[in-house]
């Protein structure tokens, strides 16, 4: 257990419902970063908060996907009108300003897409 | 632009034999390097990073990694593979600076351990 978590763990939906996975952050971490991982590939960066401040995103970032975080606390991805396409185990990782150049991953949220 | 090859999807040893996985990255300077591990259905766990000073690495579980500027390298290794050992690993590099970034990730190795 890195500290990190993330809600729900699993979450099945139909194609074109709306979905939201939650991650919350080790206390104080000031990054948090959003991968996407689809099956037998590494993960692939999706977009990163420094603070509340949203500093980065991926291209794969489709105007369909929007992430907040408010606070600079807990940070929320959504996915508006599904596709199949985005099936995937979706992570989020933190790091902060004493710990240099490593991010410690949630256990991430498997969506499946029906 | 950034991007990491590992060679290998699949790698099977037996128990206590040697581990070798392989990773060669490309980047305009050198970045910093990471391996992380992944058990099924988990999330990643960091083994070992190299950011600056000494290139031979060393990490949780007896593993190690040396990292080789000339061949743009950084490979992974164990003396003796434990069954415990597998799992899919994977190289990753982030950007220099600022405290390092996002991270990009190598398409991941999966390790059998056979007994």
């Amino acid at each position: 257990d890195t500290g990190v978590s993330q809600n729900p763990r699993h979450k099945i939906t139909k194609r074109g419902q709306n979905v939201t996975f939650r991650c919350d952050p080790i206390s104080e971490h000031n990054r948090l970063y959003w991968y996407r991982q689809t099956l037998g590939q590494g993960p692939e960066f999706l977009t990163y908060f420094q603070n509340e401040a949203q500093l980065e995103k991926s291209r794969l970032l489709s105007d369909r996907f929007s992430a907040e975080r408010p606070k600079g606390s807990f940070s929320t991805l959504e996915i508006q009108r599904t596709e199949q396409g985005d099936s995937a185990m979706y992570l989020c990782a933190t790091h902060g300003a004493g710990l240099h150049y490593e991010q410690y991953f949630g256990p991430g949220t498997r969506l499946t897409v029906t | 632009a950034q991007s990491v090859t590992q060679l290998g999807s699949h790698v099977s040893v037996s128990e206590g034999a040697l581990v070798l996985l392989r990773c060669n990255y490309s980047s305009s300077v050198p970045p910093y390097l990471f391996w992380y591990v992944q058990y099924p259905n988990q999330g990643l766990q960091l083994l070992l990073k190299y950011t600056t000073g000494a290139t031979l690495v060393k990490g949780i579980n007896g593993f190690e990694a040396e990292f080789k500027k000339s061949e743009t390298s950084f490979h992974l290794t164990k003396p003796s593979a434990h069954m415990s050992d597998a799992a899919e690993y994977f190289c990753a590099v982030s950007e220099r600076g600022n405290q390092g970034g996002k991270l990009i990730f190598g398409q991941g190795t999966e390790l059998s351990v056979k007994p």
